[in-house]
């Protein structure tokens, strides 16, 4: 029963890397990791998701260590409009998905 | 291409209330979702279906039922509503393989 472990909350400066990790010990093998951040109250919006390998997209970059057992999200230069809740999360089952509680980002001027 | 709608945005209901939660999206995703989050709260499925005409539980589904007639279009139905049953509700589809896509909420209050 895969489930995810994050931090409840962190902070970072504006115009800082700001680095979410992510435990996903139980993680099959064949599972994507997704990560998705939730602004207010507002739908959660998809950032990126992997595999094995790093990703990186326009948004975010994804660090998966290599026994899958954990990720990072990088946002390279964060900005105050990041402030949101981030959420690392891995399939449960054929179809379900475990959202967890997530990580409140704040970025401070 | 609106992605998922959700209507209604915001309702309050009186305990004992019945009401529907539309879901609708334009992508022609397999998959639908219904999920919950509560203050606090990460989100916990309620139902989903994996295509038309199919729906299963998730993990709170007491005191919901769901129906897909129609692969665009994902019900949730509160029969007899209770105020344990207040929260903010999210729709979302995708597709075989892809990340979900989410509706913008439903803010529903029993009173």
């Amino acid at each position: 029963d895969a489930k995810t472990t994050q931090p409840p909350s962190m902070d970072c400066a504006e115009g800082r890397a700001a680095n979410l990790p992510c435990n996903h010990s139980t993680i099959s093998g064949n599972e994507y990791v997704y990560w998705y951040r939730q602004i207010h109250s507002q739908g959660p919006q998809y950032i990126i998701h992997g595999l094995k390998n790093n990703e990186t997209n326009e948004m975010a970059s994804l660090i998966i260590t290599e026994d899958r057992k954990s990720s990072t999200l990088i946002l390279p230069h964060a900005t105050l409009r990041d402030t949101a809740v981030y959420y690392c999360i891995v399939r449960v089952g054929s179809s379900q998905f475990y959202f967890g509680t997530g990580t409140s980002l704040t970025v401070i001027p | 291409n609106a992605g998922v709608t959700q209507t209604p945005k915001f309702r309050v209901l009186k305990t004992g209330q019945s009401m529907t939660l539309l879901c609708a999206q334009d992508m022609n995703h397999e998959y639908m979702y219904w999920y919950r989050q509560d203050p606090g709260m990460g989100l916990r499925l309620i139902h989903y279906s994996v295509g038309e005409g199919t729906t299963a539980k998730g993990e709170v589904p007491d005191g919901y039922n769901v129906s897909r007639l129609k692969k665009q279009n994902f019900l949730l139905g509160l029969e007899s509503a209770a105020p344990s049953q207040t929260s903010v509700y999210f729709c979302a589809s995708r597709t075989i393989g892809a990340f979900h896509t989410f509706g913008s909420g439903t803010r529903l209050t029993v009173v």
